[in-house]
């Protein structure tokens, strides 16, 4: 079956640590976005890329960082500069630019909590 | 300023009633679509209906349908004959055509909690 593999689903990190989630997806898709979501609140948008070796900012970039090495593979790092990382962390993907009205996939999320 | 705005963040409904879940969103361009998901408690966002500043009909998919008001910009869910199962948060989200970037903007989201 098709779809987006996010691992790991739950992630401790000790402060001042870097941590990487991987993101997985066989859609064949070109477009692939990291998401955070606080609790209670919508999705907001850190990274995307439209392109294996391109990727941008979205709207809270700051202490994270991606590859995108392959088509499938999306992962994010957390980076210790973020300074408040523990939430809840989602990877999507679309068809890309040409198909701009087609819905994006999401994976299952992985939940990191700083301890 | 807010792209997408929801401003119902919980709400109620008895078990086979019918409920809406509203939404505006904002923008410029001529050529956008607009989209709910569906977040159980589970965390996993489900993909529910789909439309199109073009389309001329509302869209509709079995229990769901979107009442789209294009003049007013509100692109709002109708779930008819609500189930327990229908429990869950519920996002409005717009992609714009002018979006170089292709991404989803999503708003703070809608609890609906229902009844038996």
């Amino acid at each position: 079956d098709g779809g987006i593999t996010q691992s790991p689903k739950y992630l401790f990190r000790k402060e001042g640590q870097n941590v990487t989630l991987s993101c997985e997806q066989n859609l064949n898709h070109d477009a692939m976005y990291w998401y955070r979501q606080d609790p209670g609140q919508g999705l907001r948008l850190i990274y995307y890329s439209q392109i294996v070796n391109d990727f941008q900012k979205g709207d809270i970039a700051e202490g994270y960082s991606v590859s995108r090495e392959k088509k499938e593979s999306f992962p994010l790092t957390v980076t210790s500069a973020q300074k408040n990382p523990t939430a809840f962390y989602l990877c999507a993907s679309s068809m890309g630019p040409l198909s701009p009205y087609t819905e994006a996939f999401f994976g299952q999320g992985t939940r990191l909590t700083v301890v | 300023a807010q792209k997408i705005t929801q401003t119902q963040p919980g709400m109620f409904v008895q078990e086979k009633e019918a409920v809406t879940l509203d939404c505006t969103y904002d923008t410029s361009d001529q050529s956008y679509g607009l989209f709910w998901y569906k977040q159980p408690s589970s965390g996993e966002m489900i993909f529910l209906i789909y439309q199109g500043s073009y389309d001329e009909q509302n869209a509709t998919e079995g229990r769901y349908s979107l009442n789209f008001q294009k003049a007013r910009k509100s692109a709002n869910l109708v779930i008819s004959a609500s189930q327990l199962g229908d429990s869950a948060m519920y996002f409005c989200a717009m992609r714009e055509g002018n979006n170089a970037g292709n991404m989803l903007t999503f708003g703070g989201g809608t609890r609906l909690m229902v009844k038996p």
